[in-house]
């Protein structure tokens, strides 16, 4: 039963580029949610995912957009890259319904801006 | 808004003994839930246990528990008998009451196993 999967591992841009990261859930799950966890930090809740489209987002700029495919997979797309948008991107799977569903975690892109 | 803290940046525990880590939440919800999640070093958030506010009993997996006292609003990890591959990060979260799964996190606790 594969867990999160998330792609790539690393990513090195420099400022201005654009980058996309991906993620399929783990198998049975059907929303994807992101987050960014800058270096020494907790995890920051970026957006989630359900039936394709957008239904929550966290207090980040339009730069950051997604999209869920009809397989449940999604993809973090993040626009004019910022120094200070460095850091590990986290993809999330659970299965839709009560806040007591626990969340599964992937392993992480690390994006470096330079 | 949710709020968790966490306020131990890092804990050293020798091998084989227990050690708690704490976290404080802040929320005006009447239900809500609590998760721990470990992260080693390799990045991957780890699921470790959950509290549902309403629980009569303090959640306990393997060697996991939580000392949940709603009163004091606080919600502390006990890891028994501490294994060298306990060391790695720490986060206590909490969803946002809305419907679809938002976590909000603390800051984390570093713990370090010593043998």
């Amino acid at each position: 039963d594969a867990g999160v999967t998330q792609s790539p591992t690393h990513l090195i841009k420099t400022r201005g580029q654009q980058v996309t990261l991906r993620c399929s859930p783990k198998s049975g799950h059907d929303t994807v949610s992101w987050y960014q966890q800058a270096l020494g930090q907790g995890p920051q809740f970026i957006f989630q995912y359900y039936e394709e489209e957008e239904r929550q987002r966290g207090n980040f700029p339009d730069r950051f957009s997604g999209h869920q495919f009809p397989n449940y997979s999604s993809e973090l797309n993040v626009n004019a890259l910022l120094l200070g948008d460095s850091a590990l991107y986290l993809c999330a799977s659970s299965v839709l319904g009560g806040n007591n569903q626990p969340q599964h975690f992937g392993d992480g892109t690390r994006l470096s801006i330079l | 808004a949710q709020k968790i803290t966490q306020t131990q940046p890092g804990m050293f525990v020798q091998e084989k003994e227990a050690v708690t880590l704490d976290c404080t939440y802040d929320t005006s919800d009447q239900s809500y839930g609590l998760f721990w999640y470990k992260q080693p070093s390799s990045g991957e958030m780890i699921f470790l246990i959950y509290q549902g506010s309403y629980d009569e009993q303090n959640a306990t997996e393997g060697r996991y528990s939580l000392n949940f006292q709603k009163a004091r609003k606080s919600a502390n990890l006990v890891i028994s008998a501490s294994q060298l591959g306990d060391s790695a990060m720490y986060f206590c979260a909490m969803p946002m009451n809305t419907g679809f799964q938002k976590l909000v996190f603390g800051t984390g606790t570093r713990l370090l196993v010593s043998p």
